[in-house]
């Protein structure tokens, strides 16, 4: 079966400009999760959605960031004002519940000039 | 703050030898620790999870084992091959269970 979807795969956005990342999870995962991935570092917990709502959205780094997953499936994580340190690898998960395995994305490489 | 380090950072070994990657946490209270593997450009995969209550796991030429007591794991990787070639991650579940928190990895490199 069909893996975790992530759109673009890469993006490059001029400092200031308003971008959107797309994540299609596995098919009946309830559990979906945003994670952040700066060169050399490991993968930093942004926000986790249980169905359509956000469960835990403590890891956010300001008011710039928001995510949503209206149906429940598809999720779309969106930066306004975008700045040069918001270069990374945003990476999304989903799993079948919560504390289970989680199934990894490739990844969208953001870069912000 | 639960935080997570890996050691070493790179590891270059040539093919065949038995290996052994360290993951340590400072606070003992997690759900769950998972090794994950990471090819260059690529998400990450899961190899092993471990429940709290659990002391390894094993798949294949892998095992993982954990003391939560002294917030250590380690994965063992036997006859490694230039396959297995890649980073390899250690994350724990703790908090509300619904964040991992990852360590900054070991990159592997498996020589012929």
């Amino acid at each position: 079966g069909a893996g975790v979807s992530q759109t673009p795969s890469n993006k490059v956005t001029e400092k200031g400009k308003y971008v959107e990342l797309r994540c299609d999870p596995i098919s009946g995962h309830t559990a979906l999760y945003w994670y952040r991935q700066s060169l050399g570092q490991g993968p930093e917990f942004l926000i986790y959605f249980q169905g359509t709502g956000a469960a835990d959205d403590s890891g956010l780094p300001n008011d710039r960031f928001f995510a949503v997953r209206p149906e429940g499936s598809v999720s779309t994580l969106k930066i306004q004002r975008t700045e040069r340190g918001d270069s990374a690898v945003y990476l999304c998960a989903s799993s079948i519940g919560q504390g289970l395995p989680l199934h990894f994305g490739n990844g969208t490489r953001l870069t912000v000039t | 703050k639960q935080e997570v380090t890996q050691i070493p950072a790179a590891l270059s070994v040539p093919e065949g030898e038995n290996l052994v990657l360290n993951c340590s946490f400072t606070d003992s209270a997690i759900y769950n620790l998972q090794w994950f593997r990471q090819d260059p450009g690529k998400g990450l995969t899961s190899l092993l999870l471990i429940q709290s209550s659990q002391r390894e796991q094993t798949s294949g030429r892998l095992n993982a084992s954990l003391d939560k007591s002294s917030g250590r794991s380690t994965l063992y990787i036997a006859a490694s091959q230039p396959g297995d070639s890649a980073t390899y991650l250690c994350a724990v579940l703790t908090g509300t269970a619904s964040k991992l928190t990852f360590g900054t990895g070991t990159r592997l490199q498996v020589t012929l």
